[in-house]
């Protein structure tokens, strides 16, 4: 079965590197995105690719079958969902559950 | 970037009564488009891949014929709760397929939908 796993909550404190981790077991799924949530907002993209890749603060590790993302100096206002999401050759794409950042002062 | 728009951003509805929510992509044709429900505390749930000009294609568990999508155009899908309930209530978000080759989706900034 096509599914996708994340941790359910990540806790950090400001100032810190956090790294939220991701591995399917998608068939032909070559792309990782990792989108950031705030509930009742349309997800937002922060990188992307079948390749390591940095936007930002946000870096993006790549292995066949998992990603990392990788928040540096993590904020309060970080604090948010983050979907792990891999995108077979047909455009569908398959979320994980979401993990849920909590950020401490 | 490529914008995707919603209407309504919330609507209240009574029970039995159906809801019809408008998906746009403003600059760019959609082929595809998708729409996903999410119900507190959990995760985005794909509902149906809607594609232009022809039937949309639903995931398992969720029922055509309550669920009405119709994609007519390449910049326009809408999705139909017929008869709607309170257990209809969620949060609809729509998603465009880009043109690129990476397949990125944009979204929309969703839907309230609450049934009393």
């Amino acid at each position: 079965k096509d599914q996708v796993f994340q941790p359910s909550t990540v806790a950090s404190s400001e100032g810190a590197v956090v790294e939220i981790f991701c591995n399917h077991s998608v068939s032909n799924a070559y792309n990782f995105f990792w989108y950031l949530h705030f509930p009742g907002c349309a997800p937002r993209l922060l990188v992307k690719g079948s390749k390591p890749s940095q936007q930002g603060r946000y870096n993006m590790t790549y292995e066949r079958f998992s990603s990392s993302l990788l928040i540096l100096q993590v904020r309060e206002a970080d604090a948010a969902v983050y979907y792990c999401v891999c995108s077979g050759n047909t455009g569908k794409l398959i979320f994980g559950q979401g993990t849920t950042l909590q950020v401490k002062p | 970037g490529a914008v995707v728009s919603q209407h309504p951003s919330r609507v209240i509805c009574k029970s039995g009564t159906s809801v019809k929510i408008e998906c746009r992509s403003l600059d760019f044709q959609a082929t595809t488009m998708f729409w996903y429900r999410q119900f507190p505390k959990q995760s985005l749930m794909l509902m149906a891949t809607s594609n232009e000009g022809s039937k949309a294609t639903y995931e398992q568990g969720v029922e055509k014929d309550k669920f009405l999508i119709n994609h007519a155009s390449l910049t326009l899908s809408t999705l139909t709760v017929t008869s709607a309930h309170p257990e209809d209530s969620s949060f609809y978000i729509c998603s465009a397929l880009g043109t690129s080759t990476i397949y990125e989706q944009y979204f929309g900034p969703g839907t309230r939908l609450t049934v009393t």
